[in-house]
């Protein structure tokens, strides 16, 4: 059974940091993986996809890697904003079908002024 | 642009009543899902539907059921409720199955069953 895992659950960087969010799962036969933002009391907003075959994906100051093999993705987000606060979720989907997801528990992300 | 509207953003029941929570969206997707998501646990698949009609069991479909009778709505039914199932609920749609097209969300229905 598929098992996705973010580290660190929260974070809280002052403005204009750099940053990493890690995620990572544990079978590596999946079709593509995905990025979401969730605003408290909200629901979740896609960020970026990346399909198996692909090793990276930018979108603005966002660039999402993704590793298959060592079941790995990171999110970078460049010159942090306090609009970037939000918590943020990863998820991927099996082999064989684009649609069911499987979701970590998201990191809490802080950027404070 | 995409929209995914869910009927309430919040609803209060008591146990034992048959709940109905309803999902649209207008992107002409084939794909649609329900998920519930808590505190520590993430979100957790209930049921999904690639086609009017047709539904299939996500992880934690006990207590559930589904309904698609039109492409763009489908519903989630709690067939007698339960303090158990107080959560937040998100609905999604997508494209079609083979698609590396990204889920999109409705504003989630934050249920307290009393």
């Amino acid at each position: 059974k598929q098992e996705v895992t973010q580290i660190p659950a929260a974070l809280s960087v002052p403005e204009g940091e750099n940053l990493v969010l890690n995620c990572s799962f544990t079978d590596s036969a999946i079709y593509n993986l995905q990025w979401f933002r969730q605003d408290p009391g909200k629901g979740l907003t896609s960020l970026l996809l990346i399909q198996s075959s692909q090793r990276e994906q930018t979108s603005g100051r966002l660039n999402a890697s993704l590793d298959k093999s060592s079941g790995r993705s990171t999110l970078y987000i460049a010159a942090s904003q306090p609009g970037d606060s939000a918590t943020y979720l990863c998820a991927v989907s099996p082999t064989g079908t684009a649609s069911k997801l499987t979701f970590g528990t998201g990191t809490r992300l802080q950027v404070t002024l | 642009d995409v929209k995914v509207t869910q009927s309430s953003r919040y609803l209060v029941k008591r146990t034992g009543e048959k709940v109905f929570l309803e999902c649209v969206q207008d992107m002409d997707h084939e794909n649609m899902f329900w998920y519930r998501q808590d505190p520590g646990l993430g979100l957790r698949l209930i049921y999904f539907s690639y086609d009017v009609k047709m539904k299939e069991k996500g992880d934690i479909p006990e207590g559930y059921s589904v309904s698609r009778e039109k492409k763009e709505r489908f519903s989630l039914i709690l067939e007698s409720a339960s303090t158990n199932q107080t959560s937040m609920y998100l609905c999604a749609s997508s494209n079609y199955r083979g698609s590396n097209q990204p889920q999109h969300f409705g504003d989630g229905t934050r249920l307290s069953i009393l």
